[in-house]
């Protein structure tokens, strides 16, 4: 069975630490991995990762994925209280063409 | 407007009514989905339509029923629910079905039901 695996669960820092977060998948056929953001309301795109080994960047986000060992992982240098949210990890099955979602990882980053 | 619409934001019924909750996308996309996010659950996709056709239900139950009048309007029409239905309903719209596309969220219905 299809499934994605996010880790840790929820997590709490401080202003200005760097955070990593950590998406694992077994998912048939796969195609992309997708991370959104999304905070009191809908999911909010952040990167979009089809090849192995090439970080992609976003002012302090950044994200590379290794398919051959099946995880992806999630970057915040300088993190800012604005970074509290819930990150969604979701990869695309080309067999079935659906997508599927981890838990989701909540961060709480304190002032 | 841009993007992803939905309609209305928050919705209480009781279960016996009937209601439907309305998406609207702005993207010239062919493909729309709904998904079902329960708290502390992973999102969970209900259906999905490709050039307004239905391809994936996901073994919902039939008191939701979907409907897809054309490309650019989803609806979710709701009768006899339960109390456990309760959650947010995000519709999102992607270029195509098939990946790797990215798929765009509205901001979802907060539905409860009593």
């Amino acid at each position: 069975e299809d499934k994605v695996v996010q880790s840790p669960l929820s997590l709490v820092v401080h202003e200005g630490d760097t955070v990593t977060l950590n998406c694992s998948y077994e998912v048939t056929n796969f195609r992309s991995l997708l991370w959104y953001k999304q905070e009191k309301k809908a999911p909010t795109f952040l990167f979009m990762l089809t090849s192995s080994g090439i970080e992609k960047k976003s002012g302090r986000l950044s994200s590379i994925l290794d398919k051959k060992e099946l995880f992806s992982i999630l970057n915040i240098t300088a993190t800012q209280t604005g970074d509290s949210a819930v990150y969604l990890c979701a990869v695309y099955s080309g067999n079935t063409g659906k997508l599927i979602f981890g838990q989701g990882t909540t961060l709480q980053v304190k002032p | 407007e841009t993007g992803v619409t939905q309609t209305p934001r928050h919705l209480v019924m009781g279960m016996t009514n009937k209601k439907s909750l309305k998406c609207e996308q702005h993207l010239g996309h062919n493909a729309m989905y709904w998904y079902k996010q329960s708290a502390k659950k992973p999102l969970e996709l209900m259906f999905v339509y490709s050039l307004e056709e239905r391809v994936e239900n996901n073994s919902v139950p039939s008191r939701f029923s979907p409907e897809c009048p054309n490309s650019s309007h989803l609806f979710l029409h709701l009768h006899t629910l339960q109390p456990e239905d309760s959650a947010l309903y995000l519709c999102a719209s992607s270029q195509a079905m098939q990946p790797p596309n990215e798929q765009f969220f509205g901001p979802g219905t907060r539905l409860t039901v009593l």
